[in-house]
């Protein structure tokens, strides 16, 4: 079955930039989402089909997919932003998910 | 607005089911998928399936094959999610969530089950 992989633990300083990375074979090829999930809260989508925003999204959250790897990207990251993330793949499918990613701001 | 409202939280003995509802308000159910997605205590998420609500068609995870059933009530616009033969290893919070756009947008507020004897 299809794997996703994702760092446990990704450390940034507030106003630095947070990259956390997921991989998995051929994943350029599906469509990337990342999701956003706070301590007792629903996930958010940050991120869909590989590089949008929501609305209401801030623009200092961006994403990109080629090869085997996807990114998101947290540009001027704030306290608000510490969280669990999560990427998932999407085709005809599967809508996997990756471990999880814990983003520390300190 | 857009909203997916879930049942709440269920005490469950291992080996009975459980029965999980969504409603959906603020669109017209029929046009989206709705999927099912868990999270165990501690732990990530994890993708059980999805339905059309317009069709009924499904798919399910292979793990969860034979012991889980989604379904739904057009008329009530809501989907059901049901577990069988639950065991310790179910207890999970299990969220519903719509997905338009390849990516699943609305969320429920999620659904606790705890299974213990």
């Amino acid at each position: 079955s299809y794997a996703l992989t994702q760092p446990s633990s990704v450390s940034v300083s507030p106003g630095q930039t947070a990259t956390i990375t997921c991989s998995g074979e051929k994943l350029g090829e599906r469509y990337a989402c990342w999701y956003q999930q706070k301590p007792g809260q629903s996930p958010v989508v940050v991120i869909y089909q590989d590089n949008k925003r929501p609305s209401g999204i801030p623009d200092r959250f961006s994403g990109s997919n080629s090869g085997n790897t996807a990114t998101l990207t947290i540009s001027g990251t704030q306290t608000m932003d510490e969280a669990d993330y999560y990427c998932q793949a999407w085709d005809s499918s599967t809508r996997v998910f990756g471990g999880g990613t814990k983003l520390t701001v300190l | 607005q857009v909203q997916l409202v879930q049942s709440g939280a269920e005490v469950k003995r291992p080996g009975a089911s459980v029965k999980v509802s969504c409603k959906a308000s603020g669109y017209t159910f029929t046009t989206s998928d709705i999927n099912w997605v868990r999270q165990a205590p501690g732990q990530g998420l994890e993708w059980m399936g999805w339905m059309n609500p317009n069709s009924g068609n499904t798919f399910y995870v292979q793990k969860f094959q034979g012991r889980v059933t989604m379904t739904r009530d057009t008329s009530k616009n809501t989907a059901y999610l049901e577990v069988s033969s639950l065991r310790s290893d179910d207890t999970a919070v299990y969220y519903c969530t719509r997905a338009p756009s390849r990516s699943f947008d609305i969320w429920g507020q999620g659904t606790t089950v705890t299974v213990s004897s």
